[in-house]
């Protein structure tokens, strides 16, 4: 599965860095979403996209920035994190509501 | 919001069997898929169906949306289908995730 790719796969970072994920869809679609996936929870959705425009924000701390250049790219800025915020973070795009996953991003907090 | 019940929770079958998963939710939605999660974390979209009956394989998903349910069957299973098994519904692209059902199968 090509269709989304995410960099990088796996990520350490202390609290103090800055880093950022980067998800690439190449399938076309109009509509791109960031999930976490912590251990022994349910995905949650943190951001949706459509057309380059925020739709949803699910109440996520503001250490984490979403930015959407355009509709084929989306990026998840990261800054001052918490342990607790270790997890895989997963990109997905859309077209009439059926989602693709991209890999996911392994994310751990130290 | 909505609340997504998956069931059961973790299920381990011999290679070969068939097996029923469930999900129940709280309230009408017109957005409702089922994917499987491999051991590597990657998410791969099964069926798109918010209502009726699809059949891909192996596999086939009913979705009673007046009753607010809908049914995976694996048929045949191999142990390649093991892994977990989430639904996810929702509104449009506001989609909420069952805690899913672990599923694994041996040889």
């Amino acid at each position: 599965e090509t269709g989304v790719t995410q960099t990088p796969r796996h990520l350490v970072m202390g609290m103090t860095n800055k880093k950022s994920l980067k998800c690439e869809q190449h399938l076309g679609h109009n509509a791109m979403y960031w999930y976490k996936q912590s251990a022994k929870k349910p995905l949650e959705l943190m951001f949706v996209y459509n057309f380059k425009e925020q739709t949803e924000n699910n109440s996520v701390p503001s250490r984490f920035s979403p930015e959407c250049p355009n509709s084929s790219h989306l990026f998840l800025h990261l800054h001052t994190l918490q342990p607790e915020d270790s997890a895989l973070y997963l990109c997905a795009s859309s077209q009439r509501g059926v989602q693709y996953f991209g890999p996911g991003t392994r994310l751990t907090v130290t | 919001g909505i609340q997504v019940e998956q069931s059961p929770p973790d299920l381990i079958l011999q290679e070969g069997a068939n097996s029923t998963l469930r999900c129940n939710f709280s309230d009408s939605v017109n957005n409702l898929q089922w994917f499987h999660q491999n051991p590597w974390g990657q998410l791969i979209n099964l069926f798109y169906i918010p209502s009726g009956t699809k059949q891909n394989g192996r596999l086939s998903a009913t979705t009673v949306a007046t009753e607010r349910y809908s049914l995976l069957y694996i048929s045949s299973s191999q142990t390649t289908d093991s892994g977990v098994y989430f639904c996810a519904v929702g509104l449009g692209n506001d989609m909420r995730f069952g805690a899913g059902t672990r599923l694994t199968v041996k040889p």
